[in-house]
């Protein structure tokens, strides 16, 4: 079993639709990040967080040490926002990976 | 303020070959970070530097190493290459470093072939 879990792996949406990406680990953690993948490779951290929540634009996160959970939600989605987001978690010494989750999303 | 630059972005080498890549951090950023991407294995951690020293490696053979300049700049190199070491190498910079894996700024990437 992976130490972290991302679901779905695909997904596909309407513009305009609230879209929710799905991350569970099983390790103990100092913090989760969400990336942001385009084609062609460039990556751009999203978020950094260790609790709670984080709000930027129209993306959220959300975290729930406890259930060791957290999801990324996307608001009036775009065809912009078409990417694979990947979930990360860090501890003292090592950053480890989600397999991402292709999201399309078409007008 | 000028990105995460990493070169070459495309390179072509045989089985047996040495290969070096190079990351240069935003200006002021003090963590380099490197990772590995392929199809199959996703995303993988291979190593952070900070102030020259490395404090961090993933579970790769020791063909992988790297190392850290002055001026943060920092090198991979992957000694006698195999098939398996085709990928997308990242390398990311990180701020101040305290939180080793702070907010990340990525490079483009150097896409490696080996034939």
């Amino acid at each position: 079993k992976n130490e972290v879990e991302q679901s779905p792996q695909n997904l596909t949406a309407q513009e305009g639709e609230f879209i929710t990406i799905n991350c569970s680990y099983s390790v103990g953690i100092s913090a989760l990040h969400w990336l942001q993948q385009h084609p062609g490779g460039g990556i751009v951290s999203l978020f950094m967080l260790s609790s709670g929540k984080k709000k930027h634009g129209r993306l959220i996160a959300t975290i729930n040490i406890q259930e060791k959970h957290s999801s990324l939600h996307i608001t009036a989605s775009h065809p912009r926002d078409s990417a694979v987001y990947i979930c990360a978690v860090s501890d003292t010494d090592k950053l480890i990976f989600g397999t991402g989750t292709r999201l399309q999303v078409f007008p | 303020k000028a990105g995460v630059t990493q070169t070459p972005r495309y390179l072509i080498k045989t089985r047996g070959q040495q290969v070096t890549l190079s990351c240069s951090p935003i200006s002021g950023h003090r963590s380099v970070s490197w990772y590995q991407q392929t199809p199959g294995q996703g995303l993988q951690f291979l190593f952070e530097y900070f102030s020259e020293t490395q404090r961090n490696k993933g579970n790769f053979p020791g063909r992988f190493s790297g190392r850290q300049f002055s001026n943060s700049r920092s090198e991979m190199n992957v000694s006698t290459l195999e098939l398996g070491d085709s990928a997308l190498y990242l390398c990311a910079s990180s701020p101040r470093g305290g939180d080793r894996f702070e907010k990340l700024f990525f490079g483009s990437g150097t896409q490696l072939s080996v034939l």
